[in-house]
């Protein structure tokens, strides 16, 4: 079975530009989240996504925005880039909303830059 | 401020040596998770613990979660080359449905 599949995998970008990021789940899972990795940290929680639905977010500003597709597919958006944004962008998902008793799977990422 | 320190934040050690890695926190976890990340790829977990005082070992590597579920070590064993990578500790808290990750340990094992 295929894991966390994420596109694209490394892309370059400009200062005030859009970008949008994509991922699926693993077959069966409902709840996709998205994390951010800066370069030497570990990964911080950006949102959560169930049944369509955002069922969390972290500390990030509005220009942070997602969807969750009836597939359960899942993008994340961010708008007027900055050269703080440029990280990897992790998604993760797992068969149920909450952590407990509950194993989520990490996708390899898409490594964005910002120029 | 990061909820979860990791330390130390670089371990070089030569291939056989023993290591211990901290995870420490004043928060309490309903569980923790241990991730290794390779350069250009996400974190894979290696073990969850959700019991206080609870020790769980995956062949050389031996996890234990803090009686006060406020911390955690991973101890390595005969360290490899293919242990090098970062390792991650990410704490669940109550219900939440997100992971606190920790600032992660970059091990650098050498033949």
């Amino acid at each position: 079975d295929a894991g966390v599949t994420q596109s694209p995998t490394h892309l370059i970008k400009t200062r005030g530009q859009q970008v949008t990021l994509r991922c699926s789940p693993i077959s069966g899972h409902k709840s996709v989240s998205w994390y951010q990795q800066v370069l030497g940290q570990g990964p911080q929680f950006i949102f959560q996504y169930y049944e369509k639905e955002e069922r969390g977010r972290g500390n990030f500003p509005d220009r942070f925005s997602a969807r969750q597709f009836p597939n359960y597919s899942s993008e994340l958006n961010v708008n007027a880039l900055l050269l703080g944004d440029s990280a990897l962008y992790l998604c993760a998902s797992s068969l149920a909303f909450s952590l407990s008793g509950n194993t989520i799977y990490f996708g390899e990422g898409s490594w964005l830059t910002v120029v | 401020t990061q909820l979860l320190e990791q330390s130390p934040q670089f371990l070089s050690i030569q291939e056989g040596e023993n290591l211990t890695v901290y995870c420490n926190s004043s928060s309490v976890f309903s569980s923790l998770q241990w991730y290794r990340q390779e350069p250009g790829e996400g974190p894979v977990l290696l073990v969850t613990v959700v019991t206080g005082g609870e020790v769980k070992k995956l062949k050389r590597l031996t996890f234990q979660f803090g009686d006060a579920r406020k911390d955690s070590s991973l101890h390595i064993t005969a360290a490899q080359p293919g242990d090098t990578g970062l390792y991650l500790c990410a704490g669940a808290i109550g219900g939440a449905n997100n992971l606190f990750f920790g600032t992660g340990t970059r091990l650098t094992v050498i033949p």
